[in-house]
């Protein structure tokens, strides 16, 4: 079965530096997003991004994150110069165009666990 | 706004002993729900999903009853394995126009089977 694949599975940083949060998306989707869990807490939606733009971003979203698709397979996550407070597992997904049933599954890979020192 | 709501964890059952995780959301529209398991270091998986009103999703002896009426989505199974032990998380997918919209999770219940 075709799975979205994240590397690296863990990644730590020094507080301030760029961090880039790799994704494969499942190959024929065609919306892409990215998710955070801080531990212990709720799954949030940061972005989902779609024909080479973003979609739709929330406020934790700031200027400091940006997402681009730089190739046909990779969906990538910078953040800019990271804080502590970044810390937290990110999830990406993706999902097939919505059908006459309604919204489609994303389907999630098994996260990035980003720790900044 | 949206928001989904799950009753806390974590829940801690015998084996084959049976399942509720009550799940309830607030929405606008008639948003698709979604029951998601995460099983010990591992992603988001779909457990299973409902997108209008008394439709019911089930998979993995699993299921849930789309209720317009209560705003509920609650996650049931008869007979509970150790293997279905794992956190499991309530979800409503948001939609905007013609965009395929996020999702917006609950807290999330951690669910304990002992053998």
């Amino acid at each position: 079965e075709p799975e979205v694949t994240q590397t690296p599975s863990h990644q730590v940083t020094q507080m301030g530096q760029e961090v880039i949060l790799r994704c494969v998306p499942i190959s024929n989707h065609l919306y892409f997003y990215w998710y955070r869990q801080i531990l212990g807490q709720k799954v949030e939606f940061l972005v989902s991004f779609y024909n080479n733009e973003i979609s739709e971003k929330s406020e934790i979203f700031d200027d400091q994150f940006s997402v681009e698709r730089p190739d046909g397979s990779n969906f990538t996550l910078k953040i800019r110069s990271t804080k502590l407070e970044d810390s937290a597992m990110y999830f990406c997904a993706s999902s097939s165009p919505r059908g006459p049933k309604g919204g489609q599954p994303q389907h999630f890979g098994d996260g990035t666990r980003l720790s900044i020192l | 706004g949206n928001s989904v709501t799950q009753m806390e964890g974590p829940v801690t059952l015998s084996e084959e002993a049976f399942l509720t995780i009550n799940c309830t959301y607030t929405a606008t529209g008639y948003p698709s729900l979604f029951w998601y398991v995460q099983y010990p270091g591992e992603g988001l998986q779909l457990l299973l999903k409902a997108t209008k009103a008394d439709d019911k999703g089930s998979n993995k002896g699993f299921e849930a009853t789309y209720r317009k009426e209560t705003t509920s989505f609650h996650l049931e199974k008869g007979s509970v394995q150790v293997s279905d032990s794992a956190v499991y998380f309530c979800a409503l997918l948001r939609r905007y126009g013609g965009s395929q919209g996020n999702l917006i999770f609950g807290k999330g219940t951690k669910l304990s089977v002992k053998p």
